[in-house]
């Protein structure tokens, strides 16, 4: 059973527009949300994170909302640009575990085309 | 170099061989995690350190597999007995604070 759920194997967009990548989570105790970005032959690298508690966060070029109702969350990159060509994983933790542990989707892969 | 290292970086045995694998942590880092990534799917869980003690594994961490962190500094992790299907990338990752993760380049090993 799959709690973290990245339903889409890949996403092409092109450069300048935005990209949006989306995750679904079934485990009602996770309470804090990451994504990475992983380049082949590399390790993952975190991009953002949100808490429970917010349904917005923002870095730079990064946002990723949070619809805890829905148990969705998404990242959008804008503006797009080819360097953010990678697979994204999306992350799910319960904190109140105490590992902070994470269980991972299975990844999209973005292509930025030029 | 203040990232995490992995050694080595590929390893291929034969089935039924031992197998170690070795993490170097930043060296501040009081937690460290060992995750299993295979084809087509998201990093897994395996196990969790902090400091030298081993205080969480998950169920997919069968017998064969065995992870130490001695004196809380590297780690390190040997599947006896490999399988074909222990074929993945072995990801380290450390951190200091809760969610501060960095991860490692991976360990890939190939069983034939």
């Amino acid at each position: 059973d799959q709690q973290v759920k990245q339903n889409s194997p890949s996403l092409s967009v092109q450069e300048g527009r935005i990209s949006i990548l989306n995750c679904d989570y079934t485990n009602s105790m996770f309470d804090y949300f990451l994504w990475y970005k992983k380049y082949p032959a590399e390790g993952p690298t975190f991009l953002i994170s949100i808490s429970s508690i917010k349904d917005k966060n923002e870095d730079g070029r990064f946002t990723v909302f949070l619809n805890k109702s829905a148990k969705h969350l998404s990242l959008h990159i804008v503006p797009s640009q080819p360097g953010d060509s990678a697979v994204y994983f999306c992350a799910a933790s319960d904190s109140g575990a105490g590992s902070y542990q994470l269980t991972f989707g299975k990844g999209t892969k973005l292509s930025v085309i030029p | 170099d203040t990232g995490v290292s992995q050694d080595p970086r590929h390893k291929i045995t034969k089935r039924g061989q031992n197998v170690t694998f070795r993490c170097d942590p930043i060296s501040e880092h009081n937690r460290l995690y060992w995750y299993r990534q295979t084809l087509g799917q998201g990093p897994e869980f395996l196990t969790y350190f902090q400091n030298e003690a081993q205080l969480e594994k998950s169920r997919l961490l069968s017998d064969r597999f065995s992870a130490e962190r001695p004196k809380g500094s590297f780690s390190t992790l040997e599947i006896q007995r490999t399988e074909q299907g222990d074929s993945a990338m072995y990801l380290c990752a450390s951190s200091l604070e809760e969610y501060g993760y960095t991860f490692g380049s991976g360990t890939r090993l190939t069983v034939v």
